[in-house]
């Protein structure tokens, strides 16, 4: 099975503007979730879905969005970016909310002039 | 609440020497516990969890830990580390709940030298 992929890999954005991330899971995976990696704050959970709906959203502002479409596939949004939001974006599947083990994507990178 | 805690930001190895590193972690409820590993530029790989049953687990290239639950500990060990072992690794906690994200620790740098 192919693992989870993210696109794009890099990404560098200016303060202001926004972004949309995307991440397909592994097939058959109907969980998706978005942690956010800083050398500051560490890994951060951003939210979970499992299908289509939102399960849980972390600590974030509400800058930061996101959605799930009906193939599984997610994407999330940052809108008027600001530098501490330069970071890595990963992304997790798992079969479904509550399993054990999730399986993680490479990431993307972005950075916000 | 969960947390997790890892002790030490940096630790360093000798080649052919043990690799310990240590995560306590927090939780109201009975834990899954896992520990990751990110190589430069890459995503996390499971190394190996804890759910249930045997307390000792055994994971990829080497690594084990063992879920001691007086200590609220979950530390990962290597008998001989590897040049290739040189990467981050992060101790999280999540539960059987079905309704708890991954809380991960701050993460240990691990230096292997020659």
């Amino acid at each position: 099975k192919a693992g989870v992929t993210q696109t794009p890999r890099y990404l560098i954005k200016t303060r202001g503007q926004q972004v949309t991330l995307s991440c397909s899971p592994i097939s058959g995976h109907r969980s998706v979730s978005w942690y956010q990696q800083t050398p500051g704050q560490g890994l951060q959970f951003l939210f979970e879905y499992f299908s289509e709906t939102q399960r849980n959203k972390g600590n974030f502002p509400g800058r930061f969005s996101g959605r799930q479409f009906s193939n599984s596939r997610s994407e999330m949004n940052v809108s008027t970016l600001e530098l501490g939001d330069s970071a890595l974006y990963l992304c997790a599947s798992n079969n479904f909310p509550g399993a054990d083990t999730q399986y993680f994507g490479p990431g993307t990178r972005l950075t916000v002039l | 609440a969960q947390s997790v805690t890892q002790l030490g930001s940096h630790v360093s190895v000798s080649e052919g020497a043990l690799v310990l590193l240590r995560c306590n972690y927090s939780s109201s409820v009975p834990p899954y516990l896992f520990w990751y590993v990110q190589y430069p530029n890459q995503g996390l790989q499971l190394l190996l969890k804890y759910t249930t049953g045997a307390t000792l687990v055994k994971g990829i290239n080497g690594f084990e830990a063992e879920f001691k639950k007086s200590e609220t500990s979950f530390h990962l060990t290597k008998p001989s580390a590897h040049m290739s072992d040189a990467a981050e690794y992060f101790c999280a906690v999540s539960t059987n709940s079905g309704n708890t994200p991954l809380v991960f620790g701050k993460g240990t740098r691990l230096s292997v030298i020659a």
